[in-house]
Parts: C-alpha cells; structure tokens; sequence
C-alpha cells in the first residue's frame, strides 16, 4: 500500500516569514511528486511539480525533492495571509495519485 | 482555456438512491480521475479513465463505477447510497499518456449529501 504522509499541523507562521511543508512517501520507484494548496470549501489547485532531486523555484515557492530520503518539501518564502490553506502533497504512480492528508498552513499578519 | 467542469455542484441524495455526476475536462485532457474527499480519510482514488478505458480503481466497493465518453467527458455513479457515501467528490484533467505522471488539475468538486 503506497502511503504519503504529512504533518497535519496546523503550521503557524507570522506574515513575512518562511513556510516549510513536508512530505514523505513509500513507494521507492516514485518520479513524479506535486503539491497542490486547497482553500477551505475548495478544491485543489497544482501549484508546484518535480520530478528529479533537488530543488525547484517558482516565485515564491520552491519544490524540493530528495528521491534517496524519500522526501518532498515545499518552502514558501515571504508567507502572506493569503497563502492560509492547506497543503496536500501528492505522488504519482500508474494513472494515479496517493495524497497525503495535508498540512493546514496559517499565516499571521 | 476552460477548466474542468463538474456538474452539479450539490446534491441531496436519499439513503438507497443512486447518483450521477459529470465531469468534462480540459480541452485536450484525455485522462480523467475521480476522488473522494472526506475530513477523516482526505483525498482517496476512486478511478481513472483513459481514451474510454478504466486503466485503474481504487479501493472502492462496486457500487461506485464509472465511464469515459468518447469526448473524454466522464461520468461516475453511485448506487444504493449510504450515509458514508457524504463527501465532496472530485475530478482531475490530466493530457497524461501510458504513465499517468503528468500534471493534473481538479474541478471543482461535486458536494454530495445523503440523508
């Protein structure tokens, strides 16, 4: 049974500050990881993808994945209210994805 | 671009009734998931479809199925609900090809509540 697992949190941040989520997963042959944030009452939205080690930024996300450790992060840099959600870490495997049951991120202005 | 629709956006379903729910995705997408989404369990693969053919299901019991049309809209149906059966389902777009690896994005979720 593969599995992803997160800290359910909640993390709590004051605005400014960086965010670190993380994620471990089970399945050693994984390529392909995404995070995905979810506002409450919402569905999912892709916000990072990676698929080789190391370290992935876009703006102020950055993805970064270590195939060795098995283990996913995704760093939010200069955290704003806004990015109050929770985030699911998800891993790909044949025509699907396991979720992990996220992490509630809460951002203090 | 459209974005993946999900039709309706509630329901109120009976316990024993059957249910159906739609789902067109994006433009191009040929592969289509479906997810439960429950407070105790999060985000559970129900099945995934791919040029009309079920190519993977999850651990659901056969009361939950689904199909592909040929347009790639798809639809799943749940029959002789339970109460259990109360969660916010949803579908994802993927153009995925043989791997499923691609990136997928998620409608908006159909909020299915049965009494």
């Amino acid at each position: 049974q593969k599995e992803v697992e997160q800290n359910s949190g909640p993390l709590s941040v004051p605005e400014g500050a960086i965010a670190s989520l993380n994620c471990t997963y089970s399945d050693r042959v994984s390529q392909s990881f995404f995070w995905y944030r979810q506002y409450s009452g919402k569905s999912p939205e892709l916000i990072m993808s990676i698929y080789s080690n190391g370290d992935k930024e876009d703006g102020r996300f950055t993805a970064q994945l270590n195939k060795a450790s098995q283990y996913v992060s995704l760093l939010i840099r200069d955290s704003q209210p806004s990015d109050s959600a929770t985030y699911l870490c998800a891993v790909a495997g044949y025509s699907t994805l396991t979720f992990g049951k996220g992490t509630m991120l809460l951002v203090s202005p | 671009k459209a974005g993946v629709t999900q039709t309706p956006r509630y329901l109120i379903k009976t316990r024993g009734q059957q249910v159906t729910l739609s789902c067109s995705p994006i433009s191009g997408h040929r592969s289509v998931s479906w997810y439960q989404q429950t407070p105790g369990q999060g985000l559970q693969f129900l099945f995934e479809y791919f040029s009309e053919t079920q190519r993977n299901k999850g651990n659901f019991p056969g009361r939950f199925s689904g199909r592909q049309f040929s347009n790639s809209r798809s639809e799943m149906n749940v029959s002789t609900l339970e109460l259990g059966d109360s969660a916010l389902y949803l579908c994802a777009s993927s153009p995925a090809g043989h791997t499923g690896s691609s990136e997928a994005f998620f409608g908006q979720g159909t909020r299915l509540t049965v009494v």
